[in-house]
Parts: structure tokens; C-alpha cells; sequence
């Protein structure tokens, strides 16, 4: 059974980076049929994808254009596990944020991140 | 505004049949398949459909899914108040290079 553990912070200050890190168990991080999404959850912008990283043969990354310059989502070989880092960001970031395998239905427990000084 | 369009709200009562629609483009619903999630309040979304009407086992077949043009479709039969949840469709858009979510429907049962 595969099950994503997410870990990071609540609370971030503008303008700093936030990170999050997804804990995978159950699967490879280098699965070559599997793709790691991280996705965000909001009132005002309902469930928004952020990005993705995946192996194929190499290491693919795909990021939103909404966030592409400000966000970089990093596998972990080692660990077994992906991590999402959003720089400079804004109250407007707050969001409940998910790691998915979205095709297969893994979904972590969501972290709610809020963005305040 | 979200890529994909859903109504916001649906309604049924106990045993009845639902149908709830999401409407897309060329570049998503047109070229690739639609997932459906499901989401109680308070959970993460479950996935229920995958590939416009593949059910994940565990998933009962009162749930269906299809797919026509750029549109897709989400069915609940026999209708239960525990399926009382928002539901979500989602699909890859080639333009955007991104998967993108419908707003979300709101069913409830009466």
C-alpha cells in the first residue's frame, strides 16, 4: 500500500521560501510508470497544480506557469521522497498544500501553510 | 476562473441517479483522458474515476465515468448520503502543459 507522509512548516513570513517534503512508501520516487505532483487547495483558487517531477530513463520537472519562476520541486533518491520549494512568497500563497501520484490516487495528508508575519 | 467548467452545485435524493458535467477544450478533455475525484469535508481528495471510466478497485460501480469531445461526465447511482462531498474533474492540458481542475460540484442530497 503506498502512503506519502508530507512534513514541513504551518507558517512562513512573506518573502521568505517555503518547503515541504513528501516521504514516499510503497513506491520509488524512480518509478518509471509514476509521476509527484504537488498540488494546493484554496477558497479563493480551489485545487491549483503546481508542479511535477518524474524518471523517465532521466529526471523530468514541470511547473505551472502561474509559479515557474518561483518554484522547484527536488527527488530525493536517497530518501525516497520529493520536496516542493516556493520562493518569495505572499499571503496570496496560503493554501492547504497536497503531495498526489495523481493517475493512481496517492494523496498525503495535505499541510495547511499559511503565509503571515 | 478554472480550465475546466463545472456547475457548482447538484442536488438528488436517496436512490436517485445524479449526473454532473465538466466541460474542457481541445487541448485538455479532447486530447487526454479525465480523472473524477471525490471530497468529504475536512479530507483530501480521493481519486474515483481515472481515464474517463476506470474505477480504482474499492470504488463502488455506482460510479461511473465518460467522455465525449471535450466534455466528460460523472455518474452516481443509487444515490447515498454518504456521497454527499464536492467532486472535481481534472485532466492534463497540452497548451498549458499543466493538469488543470474543474472549480468543483457540490452535491448534495436532500
Amino acid at each position: 500500500q503506498v502512503q506519502l507522509q508530507q512534513s514541513g512548516p504551518g507558517l512562513v513570513k512573506p518573502s521568505q521560501t517555503l518547503s515541504l517534503t513528501c516521504a514516499i512508501s510503497g513506491d520509488s520516487v524512480s518509478s518509471k510508470s509514476a509521476a509527484w505532483n504537488w498540488i494546493r487547495q484554496s477558497p479563493s483558487r480551489g485545487l491549483e497544480w503546481l508542479g511535477r517531477t518524474y524518471y523517465r530513463s532521466k529526471w523530468y520537472n514541470e511547473y505551472a506557469v502561474s509559479v515557474k519562476s518561483r518554484i522547484t520541486i527536488n527527488p530525493d533518491t536517497s530518501k525516497n521522497q520529493f520536496s516542493l520549494h516556493l520562493n518569495s512568497v505572499t499571503p496570496e500563497d496560503t493554501a492547504v498544500y497536497y503531495c498526489v501520484e495523481l493517475e493512481r490516487g496517492y494523496w498525503g495528508q495535505g499541510t495547511l501553510v499559511t503565509v503571515s508575519s | 476562473q478554472s480550465v475546466l467548467t463545472q456547475p457548482p452545485s447538484a442536488s438528488g435524493t436517496p436512490g436517485q441517479r445524479v449526473t454532473m458535467s465538466c466541460s474542457g477544450s481541445s487541448s485538455n478533455i479532447g486530447r487526454n483522458t479525465v480523472n473524477w475525484y471525490q471530497q468529504l469535508p475536512g479530507t483530501a481528495p480521493k481519486l474515483l474515476i481515472y481515464r474517463n471510466n476506470q474505477r480504482p478497485s474499492g470504488v463502488p460501480d455506482r460510479f461511473s465515468g465518460s467522455k465525449s469531445g471535450t466534455s466528460a461526465s460523472l455518474a452516481i447511482s443509487g444515490l447515498q448520503s454518504e456521497d454527499e462531498a464536492d467532486y472535481y474533474c481534472a485532466a492534463w492540458d497540452d497548451s498549458l502543459t499543466g493538469w488543470m481542475f474543474g472549480g468543483g460540484t457540490k452535491l448534495t442530497v436532500l
